[in-house]
């Protein structure tokens, strides 16, 4: 059971380039959630979703597109990264709607 | 979009101390109340889900109460130890009670001194 998985754990990009970011499950959870850490902030929720084939904003959603086509998979995606979307991304899910299980994080530096 | 704040910012404490730290949160429309525990180069790990007024929870050496009314929440560390060296993060969770997503402060920054 490895619980939350995010891949990659590290990656560097230019500006303009696109990438996505995968988090998998394997607690059979119907909410997953896709936050970013950044200095002097807290925890800031981009996108979520509720069950498999939903996704919905969430706090600073602008330069972030999510598909949720598998129960067990939540993708996060930067279709044009740019410096400000430098940041640790963190990937959570829950079953119940309350407590949330984290991932690793995704350490992403935009240059 | 709700107002979190923690504090203080970071605590210093001498191993063996207790030591306690609030969560300040707006009173209307309260759903629910998470504590989190953040090691360095580790994932937040769930400590506490709070939802009633004057609930107490505990685990170990950790406690945490809530005052729904008045719009805060403490979290006590008895007999501290190296270990408990981490952010201590505080969440609210909206009228979905978590599944729309949580609301964090930016944390309590621990660190214990031998």
């Amino acid at each position: 059971n490895a619980g939350v998985t995010q891949t990659p754990k590290f990656r560097v990009l230019k500006t303009g380039q696109s990438m996505t970011l995968l988090c998998a499950q394997d607690m059979n959870h119907e909410y997953m959630y896709w936050y970013r850490q950044d200095p002097g902030m807290g925890l800031r929720l981009i996108h979520y979703s509720v069950g498999e084939g939903t996704t919905a904003k969430g706090e600073v959603p602008d330069g972030y597109n999510v598909s949720r086509l598998k129960k067990q998979n939540f993708l996060l995606g930067l279709e044009s990264a740019a410096p400000s979307q430098t940041s640790v991304y963190f990937c959570a899910s829950s079953g119940s709607g309350e407590t949330q299980y984290f991932g690793p994080g995704t350490r992403l530096l935009v240059l | 979009i709700l107002n979190v704040e923690q504090s203080p910012q970071s605590l210093h404490v001498q191993e063996g101390d207790s030591t306690n730290f609030t969560c300040s949160f707006p009173s209307s429309n309260f759903y629910a109340l998470h504590w989190y525990r953040w090691e360095t180069a580790k994932s937040p790990e769930a400590l506490f889900v709070m939802t009633l007024n004057g609930d107490e929870k505990k685990k170990g050496r950790i406690s945490a109460t809530l005052n729904t009314k008045e719009g805060y929440s403490y979290l006590y560390i008895k007999g501290s130890q190296p270990e408990d060296s981490a952010t201590y993060l505080c969440a609210l969770g909206g009228s979905g009670g978590g599944a729309d997503g949580l609301t964090f402060g930016k944390g309590t920054h621990l660190i214990i001194q031998p």
